[in-house]
């Protein structure tokens, strides 16, 4: 199993663009989350998905879409990027029979100019 | 808001046992405690998790106290791979895990 995978890994935009980080797992797991992480700071849920066609806000959800048509991909859309968003962003996803693990992808390091 | 209070950073010595202080003062009687690590620039990588009773496995130990309102995850004998932020989270049962700032382990030779 690949296990959860993002793309792009690095990404540069100007304010104003858009654009969409993939995430996907093989793990056929149900749920599955966004979250960015700023410098010094632990990590904050922007999204979660409890299964296909359910999408849900976290903590900071302003300014990022979610959408879940299937089990293996949770893209995030970044509708008008600003320089707030800033960040790198991590992709999860859990089986809901093992609720206590989480498996994290490596990360879209974003930067808006 | 994360439910937990950790140090910000702690030192250890390689070989040495490592370990690291929760408080989960207003933790309710079915919310679990969930260790997870990140090391540099990495997703957060799982560790442990437990209830009320003490937790073994093959990375760490958790120690709950008996009113659970703190923790202390060990690291048996550090090495320099377990130089990492560590978190300790609180969550019921849903998918959110609410992070902290956790504490920014060193371990050193």
């Amino acid at each position: 199993n690949a296990g959860v995978t993002q793309t792009p890994k690095f990404q540069v935009l100007k304010t104003g663009q858009s654009m969409t980080l993939q995430c996907a797992q093989d793990m056929n797991h149900e749920y599955m989350s966004w979250y960015r992480q700023d410098p010094g700071m632990g990590l904050r849920l922007i999204h979660y998905s409890v299964g296909a066609g359910i999408t849900d806000q976290g903590e900071v959800p302003n300014g990022y879409n979610v959408s879940r048509s299937t089990t293996e991909d949770f893209p995030l859309r970044l509708l008008s990027a600003a320089p707030s968003q800033t960040s790198v962003y991590f992709c999860a996803s859990r089986d809901p029979g093992q609720a206590y693990e989480q498996y994290f992808g490596p990360g879209t390091r974003l930067t808006v100019t | 808001d994360a439910k937990t209070t950790q140090p910000t950073s702690m030192d250890c010595a390689e070989g040495r046992a490592a370990n690291l202080p929760c408080n989960h003062s207003t933790i309710s009687g079915n919310e679990y405690v969930y260790w997870y690590r990140q090391i540099h620039s990495q997703g957060p990588q799982y560790i442990i998790h437990g209830l009320k009773n003490n937790e073994t496995n093959e990375m760490a130990s958790l120690i709950i106290t008996e009113d659970r309102k703190s923790s202390t995850l060990i690291l048996p004998h550090a090495t320099l791979r377990d130089t990492a932020v560590y978190y300790c989270i609180v969550r019921d049962n849903t998918d959110k895990l609410i992070f902290g700032t956790g504490t920014r382990l060193q371990v050193f030779p």
